[in-house]
């Protein structure tokens, strides 16, 4: 089966902090790599896609890298709306499996 | 208003079938490709469907595929799922979902249905 593994699953970190959390694919997924942010009791958004392009309208403080197998979120200068869990999402093929999440507390 | 409305979920024996519906308001619908996702509780999302815009190309995750089927009416703006052999593990919240246009995420998710499994 293919695999989308995050880490760390959970991680506090201040206000105004750099955070940056990872995703690797089994197999070599190109670019084709979301990520989504859902906060607690709502539906997940789109943050970053083709691994590395922002979503119009998210904040310039996240951006995205990588390619093949190995790929990075990171938030620069952390905000409280910042709050809830990280998904990473492969899209070159079907499966499109979610990766397990990220938490990320203040 | 850009947006999909899902309708359908319910509490439903084990065995037992449902079907969701999706309706789509705001944007072109027949153009787009759709996805389903569900969430079950305390847990992350998992994709399950996927159907491109003139419903010829459909795929499904193994742990629905022989049990569920995604269909849509463009005519009528709107997606389906329909659920067959239901089990306690498809306990679910159930979006709807939008492809982006270069088939590269999700940009636009449903409020969701709640499935609940259970005798």
């Amino acid at each position: 089966d293919f695999q989308m593994t995050q880490s760390p699953s959970s991680l506090s970190a201040s206000v105004g902090d750099r955070v940056t959390i990872t995703c690797r694919a089994s197999q070599g997924i190109g670019d084709y790599l979301a990520w989504y942010h859902q906060r607690p009791g709502k539906v997940p958004k789109v943050v970053i896609y083709r691994a590395s392009t922002l979503q119009p309208g998210v904040p310039s403080r996240f951006s995205g890298s990588g390619s093949g197998t190995d790929f990075s979120l990171t938030i620069d200068s952390l905000q409280p709306e910042d709050v809830g869990t990280y998904f990473c999402q492969k899209y070159n093929d079907v499966p499109r499996t979610f990766g397990q999440g990220t938490k990320v507390e203040i | 208003e850009v947006q999909l409305v899902e309708s359908g979920g319910g509490l439903v024996q084990p065995g037992g079938s449902l079907r969701l519906s999706c309706v789509a308001s705001g944007f072109m619908f027949g153009t787009y490709e759709m996805t389903w996702v569900r969430q079950a509780p305390g847990k992350g999302p998992e994709w399950i469907s996927y159907i491109n815009s003139n419903g010829v190309l459909i795929s499904y995750a193994d742990s629905v595929k022989g049990r569920f089927t995604i269909s849509r009416d463009n005519a009528k703006n709107s997606l389906y799922l329909q659920m067959n052999s239901l089990s306690a593990e498809d306990t679910a919240i159930y979006y709807c979902a939008r492809d982006g246009r270069g088939s590269d995420r999700i940009d636009l998710w449903g409020q969701g249905t709640l499935v609940t499994v259970s005798s």
